[in-house]
């Protein structure tokens, strides 16, 4: 069974440009979660989709972060436009079940902005 | 706001040696984790621990969780290259039975050396 996926695993951006992170869960899981490590920092929960809906978005920095699930399958994350503090990993992790089965990681997005 | 305090950050040992990684986390939670990470994988489940004095082991590594003094510890024993890697510890609070938003430790670096 494939793991959760994420693509690309590597970007560089410039400032002020746009750049789109995707994740595919693990098929079946209808939670999807997103969280960011900014160099140095924790590893931070930015929000949960339960299939296409969001559940939870606390933790999206600002406006300039778009997260869609089209259809509950994948989800991607769009920053526009990208920032020099926007730079880190971004994880992705799904669940099957809310509450009673733990998430399952990706290798994470390295999201550099110069 | 919950919080989640890992030490050491960094912590380079001999092959052969024991030695403790320490969480402390500041408001009650409903489950403690304990992840694995190597260079741009993806993070790795090594532990779950629900309830006060849950003890868990895996190989070289021990998990224990004490919910009064809101501590677990991660104990490596005789520690080889191969455990090289960031562990990092993590709560989450289970909100109206559906949550899995987890807060995190910085993690902390082993480097296990020959």
């Amino acid at each position: 069974e494939a793991g959760v996926t994420q693509f690309p695993s590597h970007s560089v951006i410039e400032k002020g440009q746009t750049v789109t992170l995707r994740c595919d869960p693990i098929s079946g899981h209808d939670n999807l979660y997103w969280y960011r490590r900014v160099m140095g920092k924790e590893i931070k929960f930015l929000l949960h989709f339960v299939k296409e809906s969001k559940q939870d978005e606390s933790g999206m920095p600002n406006n300039r972060f778009l997260a869609e699930r089209t259809g509950g399958t994948y989800s991607t994350l769009k920053v526009q436009p990208a920032e020099l503090e926007d730079s880190g990993v971004y994880f992705c992790a799904s669940s099957q079940w809310v509450g009673g089965t733990e998430a399952f990681f990706g290798q994470g997005t390295r999201l550099t902005v110069v | 706001e919950l919080k989640v305090e890992q030490n050491p950050l960094f912590l380079s040992m001999q092959e052969g040696k024991n030695y403790t990684i320490y969480c402390n986390y500041s408001t009650t939670s409903d489950r403690l984790y304990w992840y694995r990470q190597d260079p741009g994988k993806s993070l790795e489940s090594l532990f779950v621990l629900l309830s006060n004095g849950a003890v868990k082991q895996e190989g070289r590594l021990m998990a224990s969780l004490d919910t009064k003094a809101r501590l677990s510890t991660l104990h490596i024993t005789a520690a080889v290259h191969d455990l090289s890697a960031t562990y990092f510890c993590a709560v989450d609070i289970i909100s109206g039975g559906s949550n899995y938003k987890l807060t995190f430790g910085k993690g902390t670096l082993l480097t296990v050396n020959p």
